[in-house]
C-alpha cells in the first residue's frame, strides 16, 4: 500500500513568492496533519483535518498560510507571499481516526526561501 | 509552552551500550504515550506506544520505562546499533479525543558509534 505522498519533495522559491505544497493521505484514513520541523523549534503541528473539515488551526502561524482538504484524498497547504523565515520540512501525516491515533507520516517538503 | 519536554538534545553511544531518552510531562490527563523514530530524509515513525497503566513495555531491543508519579518515561534502547541512529521524539495525548492532539518532545538525536 502506499503510504503517505507528499510532493514537490524539494522547493526553492524566492521571498515573495507563493508556495503550494500537496499532500495525499493514506486512503481510508479520517484525520490529516500538517507539520513543520525545524532545528530551532522542532516538530510543531500546524493544522489538523477530521474529516476533511479543520479542527484545530492554531498552530498556523499567520495569515500569510492557509490550509485546505477540498476531498478526502488531497489537501494543500499554501504560503503567500512566503519569507525566508519558513523556511522549514513541512511533513503532512495521516491517521485512521483521530489525532491520538498513531500518525503515518509523509517523506516531508523541503522548503527553502530565498 | 512546551506540554512534553524531552532530553538531551542529542546523545551519542557506543555500538552495544545502552541508549536512555527521558521525557516529561504535566499534564495528568494524558493517558498515551508514544515515541516517534525518524531518520534523515524521512518521516517521524510510530516506534513504540505505552498507556499509562503499565509501567514498562517492551518490544525486541526497545522498551518504555512509564512513572506515573513523577509524570516522566523514558526510551531505553538496548545493545544500541549503528542502525538504530535517528531522531527520536516522545509524544502524549489524550487518548480517545477527536479534539485533542499529540504533543512532541523538542527530539533527541542519536549516534551510534560502531
Amino acid at each position: 500500500d502506499a503510504g503517505v505522498i507528499q510532493s514537490p519533495r524539494h522547493e526553492v522559491t524566492e521571498m515573495g513568492q507563493e508556495v503550494t505544497l500537496r499532500c495525499k493521505p493514506i486512503s481510508g484514513h479520517n484525520s490529516l496533519f500538517w507539520y513543520r520541523q525545524t532545528m530551532m523549534r522542532g516538530l510543531e503541528l500546524l493544522i489538523y483535518f477530521n474529516n476533511n473539515v479543520p479542527i484545530d488551526d492554531s498552530g498556523m502561524p499567520e495569515d500569510r498560510f492557509s490550509a485546505k482538504m477540498p476531498n478526502a484524498s488531497f489537501s494543500t497547504l499554501k504560503i503567500q507571499p512566503s519569507e525566508p523565515r519558513d523556511s522549514a520540512v513541512y511533513f503532512c501525516a495521516s491517521s485512521p481516526w483521530g489525532p491520538t491515533d498513531t500518525q503515518y507520516f509523509g517523506p516531508g517538503t523541503r522548503l527553502t526561501v530565498l | 509552552q512546551q506540554q512534553v519536554k524531552q532530553s538531551p538534545q542529542s546523545l551519542i553511544v557506543q555500538k552495544g551500550g545502552i541508549s536512555i531518552i527521558n521525557c516529561a510531562y504535566e499534564n495528568t490527563a494524558f493517558d498515551y504515550f508514544p515515541w516517534y523514530q525518524q531518520f534523515p530524509g524521512k518521516g517521524p515513525a510510530l516506534l513504540i506506544a505505552i498507556r499509562p497503566d503499565v509501567s514498562e513495555k517492551k518490544e525486541g531491543r526497545f522498551t518504555i520505562s512509564f512513572n506515573k508519579s513523577a509524570k516522566q518515561f523514558s526510551l531505553h534502547i538496548m545493545d544500541s546499533q549503528p542502525g538504530d541512529s535517528a531522531t527520536y521524539f516522545c509524544a502524549a495525548s489524550i487518548r480517545g479525543s477527536t479534539l485533542g492532539r499529540l504533543y512532541f518532545g523538542r527530539g533527541t538525536q542519536l549516534t551510534v558509534w560502531p
